[in-house]
């Protein structure tokens, strides 16, 4: 049971560059989500899919698509990269039981665009 | 926007209770507080949820005033691996669709 894993854990890309965050989870949860970390800041959420079919943008979208290709895995794609979307990119997973929404979290995604 | 204030550090002595303050005045009658940490860049860990009741679980406890205006967080017997910026958070949303609102935490340092 690996939980929530990202790939790749280190990029670097040139200003208009586009690449594809990978997420998967194997906890059959139907909500994912997309954050990004800025550094000595909160997370800010970018995107996120609560079940399987279903996105929603959220507070920071722009310049990101995302693809919900099935209930495991959530992709993040930046079409053209821009030095301001330097980030560490977090993916999370969970499940509603009763009250308890926990997020579970991968190790995150350290992205420099130059 | 955060919906959550807390002080940007604390320091505690390592074996004494760590008491983290959180002010979440326009927080509404249906959305929880959590509480998560995060150690170095790691991906957040969940600590503890609550609505208005106070909660204890096995890692701390969460003191919510009766306004629900703030809250505490309690680690009791505060160690150096608690060293974590520690975030206080609200959930909103219904039927499902929830969202976390982050805040920008409090760093808390644990000293010998």
């Amino acid at each position: 049971n690996a939980g929530v894993t990202q790939t790749p854990k280190f990029q670097v890309l040139k200003t208009g560059q586009s690449m594809t965050l990978q997420c998967a989870q194997d906890m059959n949860h139907n909500s994912m989500y997309w954050y990004r970390q800025d550094p000595g800041m909160g997370l800010r959420l970018i995107y996120y899919s609560a079940s399987e079919g279903t996105t929603d943008k959220g507070e920071v979208p722009n310049g990101y698509n995302v693809s919900r290709l099935n209930k495991r895995e959530f992709s993040l794609r930046l079409e053209s990269a821009a030095p301001s979307q330097t980030s560490v990119y977090f993916c999370a997973s969970s499940e509603l039981w009763g009250s308890s929404y926990e997020q579970y979290f991968g190790p995150g995604t350290r992205l420099t665009v130059t | 926007d955060a919906k959550t204030t807390q002080p940007p550090s604390m320091d505690c002595a390592e074996g004494r209770a760590a008491n983290l303050p959180c002010n979440h005045s326009t927080i509404s009658g249906n959305e929880y507080v959590y509480w998560y940490r995060q150690i170095h860049s790691q991906g957040p860990q969940y600590i503890i949820h609550g609505l208005k009741n106070n909660e204890t679980n096995e890692m701390a406890s969460l003191i919510i005033t009766e306004d629900r205006k703030s809250s505490t967080l309690i680690l009791p017997h505060a160690t150096l691996r608690d060293t974590a910026v520690y975030y206080c958070i609200v959930r909103v949303g219904s039927g499902g669709n929830y969202q976390l609102i982050w805040g920008a935490g409090t760093k808390l340092i644990i000293k010998p």
